[in-house]
C-alpha cells in the first residue's frame, strides 16, 4: 500500500539555522504531495504542495521539490525562526482533492532562541 | 477563512458508553469530509470518507458498525464511537474538503478520547 517516511524528531535547531527534513514514500499510483504543520492547539494547515514531478511547493520561506527519482519531498527553509516551532507531516494523496491522506508520523521542530 | 471546528476538544467516558464528535465547517460548505485516528507519535491513519447525503466509504480495517458517521447537512459530520473501550482511546481529526474552492483538505483541532 501507500505510505510516506519521515525523519523521527524531535529536531532542534538554533534560530537562523538551515532546516531539512526529508519525506520519502511509496505509492501505487501517480501521487500529489504535501508538507502540513500543526502548531500546539491547532488543526493541520496546508503548508505545501506539489502535483507532478520535479514541481517546487513553496511558502513562508519553506520549500520542497517532487522528486519522481527518489520518490522524496525534502521539506527546507534557509533560515528558521522561532516561530517555525511546530509538528510537520508529509503526506501524500492519490487522486482529486475528495481522496484521503496518507500522513507520515510527523517532525516535531524545536527551535531555540 | 476556511475553517473546520470540532467538539469536543477533550472528552473522557466509561468503557461500554458512546461518544459523539461534531465536525463543522464554519465558513464554507463541505461535500466531503474525512475523519482520522492518531495514536501516540504515530500518523494520521484515514478511519472514512463520508459524503453528505450518503453511506461512508470506511477504510479496510475500521469497524463501521463500531464507528458511526453521519454527514447530514453541507456543515456537519459527526462521529458516534459506540460501546467504547480502552483500545479506542486515541486522537481523532477531521477534515472537509471544500466543494468550491482550492483543491485542499482543512483541518479540525482534533478530539482527545479517553476510554475508562
Amino acid at each position: 500500500g501507500d505510505s510516506v517516511t519521515q525523519m523521527e524528531g524531535p529536531v532542534t535547531l538554533s534560530e537562523e539555522a538551515f532546516l531539512t527534513i526529508n519525506c520519502t514514500y511509496t505509492a501505487t499510483g501517480y501521487p500529489s504531495l504535501f508538507w502540513y504543520v500543526q502548531y500546539p492547539g491547532e488543526g493541520l494547515q496546508l503548508l505545501l504542495k506539489a502535483t507532478k514531478a520535479d514541481d517546487k511547493g513553496s511558502n513562508k520561506g519553506f520549500e520542497a521539490t517532487y522528486r519522481k527519482e527518489t520518490t522524496s519531498f525534502h521539506l527546507e527553509k534557509g533560515s528558521v525562526q522561532v516561530s517555525d516551532s511546530a509538528v510537520y507531516f508529509c503526506a501524500l494523496r492519490i487522486g482529486g482533492g475528495a481522496d484521503g491522506l496518507t500522513f507520515g508520523k510527523g517532525t516535531h521542530l524545536i527551535i531555540q532562541p | 477563512g476556511a475553517v473546520v471546528s470540532q467538539h469536543p476538544s477533550w472528552v473522557i467516558c466509561k468503557s461500554g458508553t458512546s461518544v459523539k464528535i461534531e465536525c463543522r465547517s464554519l465558513d464554507f460548505q463541505a461535500t466531503t469530509m474525512f475523519w482520522y485516528r492518531q495514536f501516540p507519535k504515530q500518523s494520521l491513519m484515514l478511519m472514512a470518507t463520508s459524503n453528505e447525503g450518503s453511506k461512508a466509504t470506511y477504510e479496510q480495517g475500521v469497524e463501521k458498525d463500531k464507528f458511526l458517521i453521519n454527514h447530514a447537512s453541507l456543515t456537519l459530520s459527526t462521529l458516534t464511537v459506540t460501546s467504547a473501550h480502552p483500545e479506542d482511546s486515541s486522537f481523532y481529526i477531521c477534515s472537509a474538503f471544500r466543494t468550491l474552492g482550492p483543491d485542499t483538505q482543512y483541518f479540525g483541532p482534533g478530539t482527545r478520547l479517553t476510554v475508562l
